[in-house]
């Protein structure tokens, strides 16, 4: 089955600049997706269709794509970035919905 | 903005079937903007896609749950239901609704309910 892989952890201290990538071999042709999620929270939906950002959404939160890896940034990282982050995407001519395992930012 | 909220047992017995059921509010779940989302976590664990269900009844499952799962709408009271079959300790999980947006075949999810836990056990 289709996989798309997430390191476990990061970590950064406040201010920095956090990066958390996503890789499929499937990302050069189907959109991908971010969620975060805190501790008991439902997964809220950060990056859409690569690098659209929800309304409400701050503006440190962004992405980028090149070749089979996506990758979440986030600017300028503040306490309550600490969180769960998981990336979505789909399989080509497959499934159409896929999640990463997810990654654990740790703000330091 | 809408709001979903699952409810259903918190506890299913292994062999059994789990149900539950999503209520849409302050939006109309009969839209063809939109699809209907079962999307469920093992505790401590990743997320995992159960399936869509459209308005009109047409679904889309993921290939591992697909001979254990239906998923329907009932319009009239502005639901959609889950009900999964012959479960067992690994179908434990925090079950997630949500409203799903269709782009070019796939689909993310951009409203969440709060989520409920099931748990399998005698």
């Amino acid at each position: 089955s289709y996989e798309l892989t997430q390191p476990p952890s990061v970590s950064v201290s406040p201010g920095q600049t956090a990066r958390i990538t996503c890789s499929g071999d499937a990302l050069p042709k189907q959109f991908a997706y971010w969620y975060q999620q805190k501790p008991g929270q439902a997964p809220v939906l950060v990056i859409y269709k690569d690098t659209e950002r929800p309304s409400g959404v701050p503006e440190r939160f962004s992405a980028s794509s090149s070749g089979t890896t996506v990758t979440l940034t986030i600017s300028g990282v503040q306490a309550e970035d600490e969180a769960a982050y998981f990336c979505q995407s789909a399989e080509n001519s497959g499934t159409p919905v896929v999640f990463g395992g997810g990654t654990m930012l740790t703000v330091l | 903005q809408v709001q979903l909220q699952e409810s259903g047992p918190g506890r299913v017995k292994p062999s059994e079937t789990l149900s539950l059921t999503c209520t849409v509010s302050r939006g109309s779940i009969k839209t063809s903007s939109f699809y209907w989302g079962w999307i469920r976590q093992p505790p401590g664990k990743g997320l995992e896609w159960v399936g869509n269900v459209f308005y009109t009844g047409t679904t889309y499952y993921t290939p591992s749950l697909r001979s254990r799962v239906a998923m329907s709408v009932d319009t009239s009271k502005n639901q959609f239901s889950l009900k999964l079959t012959s479960v067992t300790a690994a179908d434990t999980a925090v079950y997630y609704c949500a409203r799903g947006i269709a782009v070019a075949g796939d689909y993310f999810f951009d409203h969440w309910g709060q989520g409920a836990l099931v748990t399998i056990s005698s």
